[in-house]
């Protein structure tokens, strides 16, 4: 079935550390992006790709880093977590018509 | 720049009660979407809206895009414990093709 996946769905990690989170469709959309958001709050833009090797920096500043080798894969990458980074971050892919949302990783950082 | 407002922000209301959240763009939008988020939840689609002053139904919601395809609203009549969560607007800039997401309202239904 056609669709985004992200793991983890839930991660606890000290200071300091570095991560990935992974993000997948099956869609084929060319267009994915990387969206934070706290609880009940807005959804802010961080990341953005309309393609293979093409990857940009959304509305809201971001330590994090993302790459896009391969259509279906689009991960991003804290180098040292920080408390500050505590959130939930959504991954999304569109098509013509359509924008879909992964389930979403919460990150706490301690 | 660009920006997508929700009103209200938040909103409780009494269960059966009507419910509204209004959407307005600073710029035109060549169509519009609206998502549901559960609490702990990610966004999901609900419609799409694409011509000016369209309105669609689906169920006991209602949604409505205005002429200028700036403004959409959502309705929803006779609110439902089930339809708490925060509801986004969503579109894409008719002159910058960049995808942007209204602030949100959450709405809170107490039984």
């Amino acid at each position: 079935e056609a669709d985004i996946y992200q793991t983890p769905r839930y991660l606890v990690i000290g200071t300091g550390k570095k991560i990935t989170l992974e993000c997948s469709q099956t869609m084929g959309h060319d267009k994915m992006y990387w969206y934070q958001q706290d609880p009940g709050m807005e959804l802010h833009l961080i990341h953005y790709s309309y393609g293979v090797n093409s990857t940009e920096k959304g509305d809201l500043s971001s330590e994090s880093t993302v790459s896009r080798i391969r259509t279906e894969h689009f991960p991003l990458t804290l180098e040292s977590a920080r408390p500050s980074h505590t959130s939930q971050y959504l991954c999304a892919s569109s098509g013509p018509t359509d924008y879909t949302f992964g389930s979403g990783t919460r990150l706490t950082v301690v | 720049g660009q920006q997508v407002m929700q009103i209200p922000q938040y909103q409780h209301v009494q269960e059966g009660e009507d419910f509204t959240t209004y959407c307005n763009s600073s710029t035109t939008l060549s169509n519009i979407q609206w998502y549901k988020q559960r609490p702990g939840g990610h966004p999901v689609f609900l419609i799409q809206l694409v011509k000016s002053g369209e309105v669609k139904k689906q169920k006991r919601l209602t949604f409505q895009f205005g002429e200028a395809k700036k403004n959409s609203s959502l309705h929803i009549t006779a609110t439902q414990t089930t339809d708490v969560g925060t509801y986004f607007c969503a579109g894409w800039d008719s002159g910058t093709y960049k995808y942007i997401f209204g602030t949100g309202t959450r709405l809170k239904v107490l039984a």
